[in-house]
């Protein structure tokens, strides 16, 4: 089975704060994401990376950056948090980018920033 | 823009009462389109893949299939473990690496 695993299920934070979000992978995959999802907005892509040390922008990338300097480990940083970035956060990975790839989730974590 | 829209965007059943769910879509090429269950608090959990056109799935008691313009989700005889929202997303022929669109969702409530 493929598991994804992200390090916090809720955190809190302060406004101004550097944050760390990781994502793990076990099964070897190529692509990885980060998303938000917020209530009446669906899911939103920040980021992507469809191999080590690569990233693209997705749909809200402002406010973010990302690094994978491993294949299995995608982080997303909010450099200066603020609190319209209190949201849900998810983390995704699929096996590579050619053909259609089911994109398996991690359990998402809430973070506050107050 | 590929766009997706999911209806109804709640849905309560009592349990045994047979229902569908709608997911509209407009992309340039349809790659795959796909089905996740999404339980309060967790990550969305993978349901189906549907790549064409009178394709047809089937897991348990939901039922996943596709046109050319939507998809639908059948549930027959619902029971209160299928609570949940159920989200659709597709992918373009033309979308860079596996990105998908979401439709907002559907949250099901079934009552005992």
């Amino acid at each position: 089975d493929v598991k994804v695993t992200q390090s916090s299920r809720y955190l809190v934070k302060r406004t101004g704060e550097k944050v760390f979000l990781e994502c793990v992978q076990d099964m070897d995959h190529e692509n990885m994401f980060w998303y938000r999802q917020d209530p009446g907005l669906g899911l939103r892509l920040i980021y992507f990376s469809y191999d080590v040390k690569m990233k693209e922008k997705g749909d809200i990338p402002e406010g973010y950056s990302v690094s994978r300097e491993k294949k299995e480990r995608f982080s997303l940083i909010l450099e200066s948090a603020s609190t319209n970035q209190t949201s849900m956060y998810l983390c995704a990975s699929s096996l590579s980018s050619s053909g259609t790839d089911t994109q398996y989730f991690g359990p998402g974590t809430r973070l506050t920033v107050l | 823009e590929d766009q997706v829209t999911q209806s109804p965007e709640a849905l309560r059943l009592q349990e045994g009462e047979s229902s569908s769910l709608n997911c509209s879509y407009t992309v340039s090429g349809l790659r795959g389109l796909f089905w996740y269950r999404q339980d309060p608090g967790k990550g969305p959990e993978f349901l189906f893949t549907l790549y064409s056109a009178g394709e047809e799935k089937e897991k348990e008691r939901l039922k996943a299939t596709l046109t050319k313009k939507e998809s639908f989700l059948h549930i027959t005889a619902p029971k209160p473990e299928d609570s949940a929202t159920y989200l659709c997303a597709v992918q373009a022929e033309d979308n860079a690496g596996n990105m998908l669109t979401f439709g907002g969702g559907t949250r099901l409530m079934v009552k005992p």
